[in-house]
């Protein structure tokens, strides 16, 4: 069984700022897969950021970067340079091989001007 | 464009009545997935298909069903059992790429029961 953890409801950032959102997990597969979805409030779900378990270096995507710590099961975002379009709500998710993604509560992140 | 295509946007649904969702995909994935929604709430797997004519259970299944009869297409039924279907349902495909693979949502159905 897999569980994922955000532990913030809620964040907020000044524009052009910094903020990390964090997750953690627990599973029971050698390898899976860790995700950050975005959902605005049109609800669609959009990908943010993929990271592979056996990979050992963080994943990337321009101003998104995450900070993945296999050990302690933390799998946090870091969102760069902030801009209100990143206002949303954001899902950590985890997988195992059959891709059946399990997803955390979601931290609402609000940015402002 | 190439996509998955969710219908109807909004559903509305009489006590005891059973409802189908729509999910359709043109983008040759292979495996399908459901996921409901709640208020406040993350997504939770309904059904999965992983090929044609093929499908498993999700972690909160009872109450519906679906079919896998073509690639293309992976129908949701909420049937008359399910006790508190209002909710905001999502599908999903995974494709195989070369980076890894990736899942890809439509723009949902919003289900209430009136």
């Amino acid at each position: 069984a897999q569980t994922v953890t955000q532990s913030q409801p809620e964040m907020s950032v000044q524009e052009a700022e910094t903020v990390t959102l964090s997750c953690t997990y627990d599973t029971s597969e050698n390898n899976y897969y860790l995700f950050w979805y975005k959902q605005p409030p049109s609800r669609q779900m959009i990908l943010v950021i993929r990271q592979e378990a056996y990979k050992q270096q963080n994943a990337t995507e321009n101003r998104f970067s995450v900070n993945f710590q296999k050990a302690a099961k933390s799998f946090s975002l870091k969102i760069s340079d902030s801009q209100l379009g990143d206002t949303a709500m954001y899902f950590c998710a985890s997988g195992g091989s059959n891709y059946k993604l399990t997803f955390g509560k979601g931290t609402l992140l609000t940015v402002n001007p | 464009d190439g996509g998955i295509t969710q219908s109807p946007k909004y559903l509305f649904r009489k006590e005891g009545q059973n409802v189908t969702l729509s999910c359709e995909q043109n983008l040759n994935h292979d495996a399908m997935y459901w996921y409901r929604q709640d208020p406040g709430q993350g997504l939770r797997l309904i059904y999965y298909s992983q090929i044609v004519n093929d499908f498993q259970k999700g972690d909160i299944a009872e109450g519906y069903s679906v079919s896998r009869e073509k690639k293309e297409s992976f129908p949701l039924t909420v049937t008359s059992a399910q006790k508190n279907p209002t909710a905001f349902y999502l599908c999903a495909s995974r494709n195989r790429g070369p980076t890894g693979n990736t899942i890809y949502f439509g723009e949902g159905s919003w289900l209430t029961v009136v």
